[in-house]
Order: C-alpha cells, then sequence, then structure tokens
C-alpha cells in the first residue's frame, strides 16, 4: 500500500517552453501533497504544499507564476513548468501525505528528471 | 527555529558489522521523527518513524532506530549491514505546529563495503 507515481520519470525539453508533471496516490486518498526539488547529492528543497481543492502554499523564494500547482482530486496533483530555461533543470520529487492516517507520513513518489536544453 | 542535523555526510562500513547512521534535531513541542531512504536517481522510501510509545522503533529492512528525548536523537541502526543498504539516507521531523511539513536534515550516503 501506500503508493506514489509519478509521470514523466524523465524529460528533455526546449528553453521557453512549459513541463507538466503529474503526481498520484495509488491507492489512498491525500488531501495534501508537497512538491520537492533536489540538486545533485544535496538534500530536498520544498517547493510548494499542495491541497485538494484550494491554492497552494508556496515556500518563500519559489515564483508561484513559474510553478504552478493543481490539485484537482484526492489523487491527483500537477506541477507544470512554466517557460522553462536551463536552470530549472533539476529531480523534482511529489509526495503525497495519507489522509486517514494522522502521522504526517508522506510517501514519495520516484520523481522526475527535467532537463531543459 | 526548527531544524535536523546530520553530522555525518558519508558513513563507511563492512558488510556484515553494524551500522549507525546519526540524527539529531531541535523542535518545540513532540516530534514526529521519521527515516526515509534514497537509491540513485530514485525518490524516497519510508523506512521507519516514531510517534509515541516505545522508543525503539523497527522499519522497513531490518533497520531501527532510537528515540532518545534527552539527547534529541534519533539514529538509525542496523545490526548486520548489506552491500545493498548503499544509499543516501534522510532523516526528517515534524511536529502538530509545523503546519505538518518536515523539516529534512541533509542527507548521509552510507557505502557498505564488500
Amino acid at each position: 500500500g501506500a503508493v506514489v507515481s509519478q509521470h514523466p520519470s524523465w524529460v528533455i525539453c526546449k528553453s521557453g517552453t512549459s513541463v507538466k508533471i503529474e503526481c498520484r496516490s495509488l491507492d489512498f486518498q491525500a488531501t495534501t501533497m508537497f512538491w520537492y526539488r533536489q540538486f545533485p547529492k544535496q538534500s530536498l528543497m520544498l517547493m510548494a504544499t499542495s491541497n485538494e481543492g484550494s491554492k497552494a502554499t508556496y515556500e518563500q523564494g519559489v515564483e508561484k507564476d513559474k510553478f504552478l500547482i493543481n490539485h484537482a482530486s484526492l489523487t491527483l496533483s500537477t506541477l507544470t513548468v512554466t517557460s522553462a530555461h536551463p536552470e530549472d533543470s533539476s529531480f523534482y520529487i511529489c509526495s503525497a501525505r495519507e489522509d486517514s492516517v494522522r502521522t504526517d507520513t508522506q510517501y514519495f513518489g520516484p520523481g522526475t528528471r527535467l532537463t531543459v536544453l | 527555529a526548527q531544524s535536523v542535523a546530520q553530522p555525518e555526510d558519508q558513513v563507511n562500513v563492512a558488510e556484515g558489522n553494524p551500522l549507525t547512521v546519526k540524527c539529531t534535531y531541535s523542535v518545540s513541542g513532540n516530534p514526529y521523527l521519521f527515516w526515509y531512504v534514497q537509491y540513485p536517481n530514485r525518490g524516497l522510501q519510508f523506512l521507519l518513524k516514531y510517534i509515541t510509545g516505545d522508543n525503539l522503533v523497527k522499519g522497513s529492512y531490518g533497520f531501527e532506530a532510537e528515540f532518545n528525548k534527552s539527547q534529541t536523537s534519533f539514529h538509525l541502526k542496523k545490526p548486520s549491514a548489506l552491500v545493498s543498504d548503499s544509499a543516501l539516507y534522510f532523516c526528517a521531523v515534524t511536529n502538530a505546529g509545523n503546519n505538518r511539513k518536515l523539516i529534512w536534515g541533509l542527507g548521509t550516503s552510507l557505502a557498505v563495503n564488500p
């Protein structure tokens, strides 16, 4: 149980284009999902908290107009990197917090490697 | 400020030997503590957590961790390391007043040598 999928697993795009990444909780409901960014050999950087039915909460320094988050249902959150540039190249990881168990455990997707040319 | 410290960037251990990956935390109120493991180019996998109760928590793949309130520590341990345990390990903490976000350590790279 507690499986989170993420799609695509990797994507290469041209500078200026937009890329959408999907995060799904496969066997549980998640009102809250999280989007992280990870640079090589570094820890996770929380970008935003995604809340079903309401606006996402962005961390300080994260541009909400560049990283659009939509939490359309209790099992799906999407992150769209708009007008991507090479500096947006990174490993993006989502996680989902299971609604039914109030212990704050987050279950992670396998990550998406974004390369912007 | 709430924080998590993993004092060792890297831990090396011989296969079959016991391993310890250290974690200390600073948080107001009662902490919820977590360990996750990350294999190369993969997302994080949940290993174990401490919420309340017995200070010794057992988790996946034979790992365990001991919550020590007086030392504010939550070290990860395994009695006999395997080469396949080689990965990046992250400690994290939250509490009810932290908007329930996880505060992450910087990670410790574990290398188990055959």
